[in-house]
């Protein structure tokens, strides 16, 4: 079946400071892949996403790459804010799965000032 | 935009007690998703519908029940709860089969 494996956490940095927090698969099909952010006390939000293979997905100074070929979509920032701080989820979803997301167990990250 | 809405926010249940869990979205979705989230863990996909009157088991089904008479609406039925079942519930809603998934803000249940 799908999988999702990510980094552990959780993840310390100082602000300023560039985040890379890992995502690999396994997938029956063509996936499409997401990351998720948390913020205490909330709900999933959508971060950013990529359909297809070399596609690039970024919002809000976060990137990652579909990379079909090592089945990764690690997610990155060049520099973090405080504001940063919560639980990334990285998750895909293939269309043989009546849209059911698959999720990686998420990193947790804190940025201290 | 009210998007996914969930309530109660919090709740606290004895040990053999019932409680439905309310979740209605307003961006006339097809499919919707029940997920729990234990401490430090991942989501763990509980029931999914793809269209009113259609439902399905997830990965963790047991000691919960759904229904879906709306398209709106899916509501989370636990009976007999078990401290087991002590966790964060989200409900979600998709557009189609691999869109993002859109979260309400989750319900946070104790069963004592």
């Amino acid at each position: 079946g799908d999988s999702v494996t990510q980094m552990e956490g959780p993840v310390t940095l100082s602000e300023e400071a560039f985040l890379t927090i890992n995502c690999t698969y396994t997938a029956t099909g063509y996936p499409s892949l997401f990351w998720y952010v948390q913020y205490p006390g909330e709900g999933l939000q959508l971060l950013l996403k990529a359909t297809k293979a070399d596609d690039k997905g970024s919002n809000k100074g976060f990137e990652a790459t579909y990379r079909k070929e090592t089945t990764s979509f690690h997610l990155e920032k060049g520099s973090v804010q405080v504001s940063d701080s919560a639980v990334y989820f990285c998750a895909l979803i293939t269309n043989t799965n009546a849209g059911k997301s698959t999720f990686g167990d998420g990193t947790t990250l804190t940025v201290k000032p | 935009n009210a998007g996914v809405t969930q309530t109660p926010k919090f709740r606290i249940l004895k040990i053999g007690q019932s409680m439905t869990l309310q979740c209605a979205q307003d961006m006339n979705h097809n499919y919707m998703y029940w997920y729990r989230q234990d401490p430090g863990m991942g989501l763990k996909l509980i029931y999914y519908s793809v269209g009113a009157g259609i439902t399905d088991k997830g990965e963790v089904p047991n000691g919960y029940n759904v229904s879906r008479s709306t398209t709106e609406d899916f509501p989370l039925r636990l009976e007999l709860a078990a401290p087991s079942q002590t966790s964060v519930y989200f409900c979600a809603s998709t557009f189609s089969e691999n869109t993002e998934a859109f979260f309400g803000q989750g319900t946070r249940l104790t069963v004592v």
